[in-house]
């Protein structure tokens, strides 16, 4: 199965700071990496598709890049609503696996 | 708006058979890949496999031969059913809505599932 790392694990920011999220798979996943949002009691939320394409409806602050093996997703001007855990995941090769999550907390 | 609602018990005995329904209402059941997930209580995730309207399924080989998925396609809805099911298998279930473009982009509710006698 393709080990999907991300770093790092918890992160503290302030409104209005730029947060960046990795996510490195173990080989070559080409773009198929998905990037989530969940916030506590709540199924995932899909923000970011396809590596760097932006699901309907997610603002703008929040994109996303990378292809190959190591991917980046990028929280803008960071606000108090975003306060949640983000998930990577690899959509390329069966069986698809997952990050362990980031946890992002505003300071 | 498509949405998809869960059904099923949130109690299984050991050695049971976890069953688990999704009705996917306010659109077409057609053309996507209907995919199951699960979240333990550590806050991993794991992708359980998913059917095509088709009938086609693909299966994570982590949960070898107990996993069933069906569909039909009359009542718009897809079921996981997971033999034999172990305390390693609490956890909270969700049914997905995949878009073949790696675009996860509808979520269920979710159901916890505990496995308990």
């Amino acid at each position: 199965d393709i080990q999907m790392t991300q770093s790092p694990s918890s992160v503290s920011a302030s409104v209005g700071d730029t947060v960046t999220i990795t996510c490195r798979a173990s080989q070559d996943i080409r773009n198929w990496l998905v990037w989530y949002q969940q916030k506590p009691g709540k199924a995932p939320k899909l923000l970011i598709y396809a590596a760097s394409n932006l699901q309907s409806g997610v603002p703008s602050r929040f994109s996303g890049s990378g292809s190959g093996t190591d991917f980046t997703l990028t929280i803008d001007s960071v606000q108090p609503e975003d306060i949640a855990t983000y998930f990577c995941q690899q959509a390329s090769t069966f069986p698809y696996t997952f990050g362990q999550g980031t946890k992002l907390q505003i300071k | 708006q498509l949405q998809l609602q869960q059904s099923g018990p949130g109690l299984v005995k050991p050695s049971e058979t976890l069953s688990l329904t999704c009705t996917v209402s306010g659109g077409s059941i057609t053309g996507s890949y209907w995919t199951w997930m699960r979240q333990f209580s550590g806050k991993g995730l794991e992708w359980i496999g998913y059917i095509y309207h088709s009938g086609s399924t693909t299966y994570n080989p982590s949960l070898g031969s107990r996993v069933t998925l069906s569909i039909d396609l009359s009542k718009s809805q897809f079921s996981l059913k997971l033999r034999s099911v172990t305390a390693a298998d609490t956890a909270v279930y969700y049914c997905v809505r995949h878009r073949g473009d790696s675009r996860f982009d509808l979520w269920g509710q979710g159901t916890l599932v505990t496995v308990s006698s």
